[in-house]
């Protein structure tokens, strides 16, 4: 159980044009879902927070245009990158939140996104 | 403000040698600890992961951390590692927003 993938999981494309990134929680219902940003041999950087139905909550130093986040149901949150530069080639990870009730929750992760902008 | 610290970026150990991976945390409540492996160009696999209760944690692949609230520290450990534990690990620590350590590159020798 608690299975989550992100589609897809490479990606290719030219500066200037725009990504979009799935990230589905497979077997079970996800109010808040995650998107962290990850630099070669670096660790994860939490890019912004996403709940069901409501704004995403962004980390300070994300900019909110440039990386739209579009949580429309339990169980899927988008990524796009508006306009990529190379510079925002990385590794692209989601998690999605099991809640179970009470303070006791656990993210999971997906397999990643590797884009690369030329 | 809540902060993981790794202080080794990367051990190497013989197969069949025991492990410890060293996590300190700074956080301003109980906090909830993780770890997590990860293998090249892939996701984020939860090894185990302590709220309360028992400080020492059992997890899969035979890895156990134990919480030292005196120590603010939450070291992996794993009796006997095996080829195929060579990877990147992450402790993580928070909730709402968790936080993750710079990572520790694990090698493991023949």
């Amino acid at each position: 159980g608690a299975v989550v993938s992100q589609h897809p999981s490479w990606v290719i494309c030219k500066s200037g044009t725009s990504v979009k990134i799935e990230c589905r929680s497979l077997d079970f219902q996800a109010t808040t879902m995650f998107w962290y940003r990850q630099f070669p041999k670096q660790s994860l950087m939490l890019m912004a927070t996403s709940n069901e139905g409501s704004k995403a909550t962004y980390e300070q130093g994300v900019e909110k245009d440039k990386f739209l986040i579009n949580h429309a149901s339990l169980t899927l949150s988008t990524l796009t990158v508006t306009s990529a530069h190379p510079e925002d080639s990385s590794f692209y990870i989601c998690s999605a939140r099991d809640f179970v009730g009470g303070r006791t929750d656990t993210q999971y992760f997906g397999p990643g996104t590797r884009l690369t902008v030329l | 403000a809540q902060s993981v610290t790794q202080p080794d970026i990367h051990i190497t150990v013989s197969e069949g040698a025991s492990l410890e991976l060293r996590c300190n945390y700074s956080y301003g409540a109980t906090p909830y600890l993780f770890w997590y492996v990860q293998s090249p160009g892939q996701g984020l696999q939860l090894l185990l992961k302590y709220f309360s209760g028992d400080t020492l944690v059992q997890g899969i692949k035979g890895f156990e951390a134990e919480f030292k609230r005196s120590q603010s520290s939450f070291n992996l450990r794993k009796p006997s590692v095996h080829w195929s534990d060579a990877a990147e690990y992450f402790c993580a620590v928070g909730n709402n927003d968790m936080r993750f350590g710079a990572g520790t590159r694990l090698t493991v020798k023949p």
